[in-house]
């Protein structure tokens, strides 16, 4: 049973448009959640980060969205730029226990 | 049933001891990786593995050693263990798709090591 999930395999969007990657959970236990960013040969690196206490956090171009009712959140970037084309993985944490990651969903931002 | 399945998922050992971490993964993916979880929830690469080639990251010590018995599994051996040590290490597999790219990374649960 696969308690994270990232629905869409890829997402291409224009340079300068938002790109909205989706991310949904099964596990309510769950209580921080994070979001990876892989380029190709590299491993991935952390990106951002929610906690469930929150709905919204901000980093720069960054955004990330938590509706716990839903069991959903969802990264946000905006204006995309092509530097941002990678996989991107959410994952997620309940206390004490481990983590667990969706299967990615690769941007790719046009020029 | 678990894709990519580590074992054990806590270890708490002391400063000296060697111990192994296992990986098994049952997606048929050609390769296998080593992932360490930094303080700051960086993921670093140590190792990736499939049946040709074992690439090493320079900076992992050589008292880290990957063994393979099979392309399903890729173990993590630790000797003479240290305080720095401690840490989350995830495995992962991957397949690799026409045209050379590397995607449908799984990653295991984890396994978070505490070095006393």
């Amino acid at each position: 049973d696969q308690q994270v999930k990232q629905n869409s395999p890829s997402l291409s969007v224009q340079e300068g448009r938002i790109s909205i990657l989706n991310c949904d959970y099964t596990n309510s236990m769950f209580d921080y959640f994070l979001w990876y960013k892989k380029y190709p040969a590299e491993g991935p690196t952390f990106l951002i980060s929610i906690s469930s206490i929150k709905d919204k956090n901000e980093d720069g171009r960054f955004t990330v969205f938590l509706n716990k009712s839903a069991k959903h959140l969802s990264l946000h970037i905006v204006p995309s730029q092509p530097g941002d084309s990678a996989v991107y993985f959410c994952a997620a944490i309940n206390y004490g226990q481990n983590f667990v990651f969706g299967p990615g969903t690769r941007l790719s931002v046009l020029p | 049933d678990t894709a990519v399945s580590q074992t054990p998922k806590y270890l708490v050992t002391q400063m000296g001891n060697d111990k192994s971490i296992k990986c098994e993964q049952n997606l048929g993916h050609d390769t296998m990786y080593w992932y360490k979880q930094d303080s700051k929830k960086f993921l670093k690469i140590m190792f990736s593995y499939n049946n040709k080639e074992l690439i090493i990251n320079e900076t992992v010590p050589n008292r880290f050693s990957p063994k393979s018995p099979d392309k399903a599994h890729l173990n993590l051996h630790i000797n003479s263990l240290e305080l720095g040590d401690s840490a989350v290490y995830f495995c992962a597999s991957s397949q690799e798709f026409k045209g050379g790219e590397r995607d449908g990374y799984t990653f295991g649960s984890g396994t978070r090591l505490t070095v006393v």
